[in-house]
């Protein structure tokens, strides 16, 4: 079967750093995605991870570890229009079409 | 560039009315088609997917069908709603590329049953 594990929620303030676990179990592995999503809206493409090592895009990083499958979504300078739901997803394999979903985490960011 | 439509935006339908949600795809050919469903504080669970036209797989026994008369048309139905049908309807589509595939999504229709 397919797991995806994260945490439910986090909160944090502005200005600081948060870091967002990730663990995966599935049947294969051809990539890791990140996206945020806002309340009422449809989730938006961060980041993709298909090598081990952090991959940085501005504020937002994401890391990936293969062997142990887990990866991390670390944004940093929050701001209040980072609260979101964060969801990661996986690609289980290059011959599936479909990408598996974790449950999202659901990030508050306080001033 | 890319760009996905999903109509209607809303929808409040009867139980046991029928459902037809519609997807297109804009700058792209022969993409690959889903369609998830949101239910209120929850994940995504993947509805169908399609590789091309006429293609589909179910991901998910269920009282929904889906349909791809055209490469970028994408179509969600269903004969007799339910209430557990509510929920936030989403489709998206991929593409491989020499760098992955990665899925971007539309911007959702919320339906509710009543």
């Amino acid at each position: 079967g397919q797991n995806i594990d994260q945490p439910t929620e986090m909160t944090a303030t502005e200005g600081a750093i948060v870091q967002i676990n990730c663990t995966y179990q599935t049947s294969g592995f051809n990539g890791l995605f990140w996206y945020q999503q806002h309340a009422g809206e449809a989730p938006t493409f961060l980041s993709y991870n298909v090598l081990d090592g952090l991959e940085e895009k501005g504020r937002f990083s994401s890391f990936l570890s293969r062997s142990k499958g887990y990866s991390y979504l670390l944004l940093k300078e929050l701001q209040m229009k980072d609260s979101a739901s964060y969801l990661c997803a996986v690609r289980p394999g290059p011959y599936g079409q479909n990408f598996v979903f974790g449950p999202g985490t659901r990030l508050s960011v306080l001033p | 560039s890319q760009t996905i439509h999903q109509w209607p935006a809303t929808l409040v339908q009867p139980v046991g009315s029928p459902l037809s949600l519609e997807c297109t795809v804009e700058g792209t050919s022969n993409p690959n088609l889903y369609w998830y469903r949101q239910a209120a504080g929850r994940g995504l669970q993947l509805l169908f997917y399609s590789v091309g036209i006429g293609q589909i797989s179910s991901e998910v026994p269920q009282n929904l069908s889906a349909s791809r008369p055209q490469d970028r048309q994408f179509i969600l139905s269903s004969k007799k709603l339910l209430l557990s049908d509510s929920g936030f309807y989403l489709c998206a589509w991929s593409f491989a590329t020499l760098e992955g595939e990665t899925q971007y999504f539309g911007p959702g229709t919320r339906l509710l049953v009543l």
